[in-house]
């Protein structure tokens, strides 16, 4: 299976409710990343995680890291229809180039208002 | 407006021509790369530029070609392609950093163009 899976693979909730996307992975790394997709559009960047770290918290995005059970998950609080896109995890493993990214399959989320 | 623009947004080719797509970012990054985003496929990782240099080809067929004359333009040179070359094409940037920068607390963030979807006929 490939590095960065999203669980689950579509998401369909109220506006309102909370979200939650896991992401798993198999290698070490450097560093996790969380991105959003809207339909056909190019990938806009939500939060970085280290692998020292284990919570971050970014407006209404929660992520966690555990590096023990190689997985992440992102937590959108208080969604809004607004929300509703494909989110994408994506590991680096370090080094100096950020954007050499493994990714996931995404998670696709709608949030019916 | 992530600072990353693309060109052009569609593309429609037959087997035998010969495109380019166009990338140019306004951000002063110093690393571009080349992602392609097939229908239910993981993002792959196809080129990366650093310093104006490729530093990684990951296994993609010679008929697509990467060009970076300067620090704000990628160029995705198209050559007889295949159906299964239809995909979005995405670039991004980076401004990539020395490694005791990655412990300083800077972002790490990859901005992305909106993407150029290819048909190949």
């Amino acid at each position: 299976s490939q590095q960065g899976e999203e669980d689950p693979q579509a998401l369909s909730i109220q506006e309102g409710e909370n979200a939650t996307m896991n992401c798993s992975y198999k290698t070490s790394i450097n560093n996790l990343q969380w991105y959003r997709q809207n339909s056909g559009r190019g990938l806009v960047h939500l939060i970085l995680i280290r692998s020292n770290e284990r919570e971050k918290h970014s407006g209404r995005l929660r992520v966690t890291l555990d590096t023990s059970k190689k997985s992440s998950s992102l937590l959108i609080t208080a969604s809004r229809a607004a929300d509703t896109a494909s989110y994408f995890c994506a590991t680096g493993a370090g080094g100096t180039s950020y954007g050499k990214l493994t990714f996931g399959q995404g998670t696709i989320l709608t949030v019916h208002p | 407006e992530t600072g990353v623009t693309q060109t052009p947004r569609h593309l429609v080719m037959g087997m035998t021509n010969k495109k380019s797509l166009k990338c140019e970012q306004h951000l002063g990054h110093n690393a571009m790369y080349w992602y392609k985003q097939s229908a239910k496929k993981p993002l792959e990782l196809m080129f990366v530029y650093s310093l104006e240099e490729r530093v990684e080809n990951n296994s993609v067929p010679s008929r697509f070609s990467p060009e970076c004359p300067n620090s704000s333009h990628l160029f995705l040179h198209l050559h007889t392609l295949q159906p299964e070359d239809s995909a979005l094409y995405l670039c991004a940037s980076s401004q990539d950093r020395s490694e005791g920068d990655l412990l300083a607390g800077s972002t790490g963030e990859l901005f992305f163009g909106e993407g150029s979807r290819l048909t190949v006929l």
